[in-house]
């Protein structure tokens, strides 16, 4: 059992370039969560997912697209990086029980830097 | 909105006992989150409480407040391997958390 992994765990970027990170989960989890995370701000929501074919937008969407075609698959896309967009993203999921909230599993993180 | 204050940082001394605070204004309450993060590492799991009152898991403890909007993670004998941020996060339904920006707590020897 892996978890959650993502991929790259490090990228650079120029100002403009575009990207797509990629996050697996093999716990056949329902929900899916992109975060960035930026000193002194905490975790911050930027997209997530409620089941596979799904998308919706959370605290910080602007300037980030997400898709999310297989269970086990959620993509962050960055159609023209800027360097606002520095950050450690990471990947989170969590099963969906209804009712009372779920524990949500994190993946290792991609330290993205935008020049 | 939602607002959940702590800490910036705390520091304590090997063996010790911590108290990391945590206050939070939501629309809407579904349980309270503590996770641990090492520097350079991904969030992990400590606690969840949804009713009033202490639940406590070996030398971690954590305490809820619905009326007054008020947790408390309680760290006893504290090791070196305990230096790491605490993340405060309160759920406003089944599947969004709300993250404070962390307390980094130190441990000296």
């Amino acid at each position: 059992n892996a978890g959650v992994t993502q991929t790259p765990k490090f990228r650079v970027l120029k100002t403009g370039q575009s990207m797509t990170l990629l996050c697996a989960q093999d716990m056949n989890h329902e929900y899916m969560y992109w975060y960035r995370q930026d000193p002194g701000m905490g975790l911050r929501l930027i997209h997530y997912s409620v089941g596979e074919g799904t998308t919706a937008k959370g605290e910080v969407p602007d300037g980030y697209n997400v898709s999310r075609l297989k269970k086990q698959n959620f993509l962050l896309g960055l159609e023209s990086a800027a360097p606002s967009q520095t950050s450690v993203y990471f990947c989170a999921s969590s099963y969906a029980s209804g009712g009372f909230a779920d524990t949500q599993y994190f993946g290792p993180g991609t330290r993205l830097t935008v020049l | 909105g939602q607002n959940i204050d702590q800490p910036t940082e705390m520091t304590a001394t090997e063996g010790a006992i911590v108290q990391i605070n945590c206050t939070y204004q939501t629309s809407g309450f579904n349980g309270l989150f503590w996770y641990q993060q090492h520097a350079g590492e991904a969030p992990t799991f400590l606690s969840y409480n949804v009713l009033d009152g202490l639940e406590e898991k070996g030398r971690f403890s954590s305490f809820l407040s619905r009326s007054k909007g008020y947790s408390y993670l309680l760290l006893k004998e504290l090791q070196m391997k305990d230096s790491a941020s605490y993340l405060c996060a309160v759920s406003q339904s089944d599947y969004k958390l709300s993250f404070g920006a962390g307390t980094t707590v130190t441990v000296r020897a």
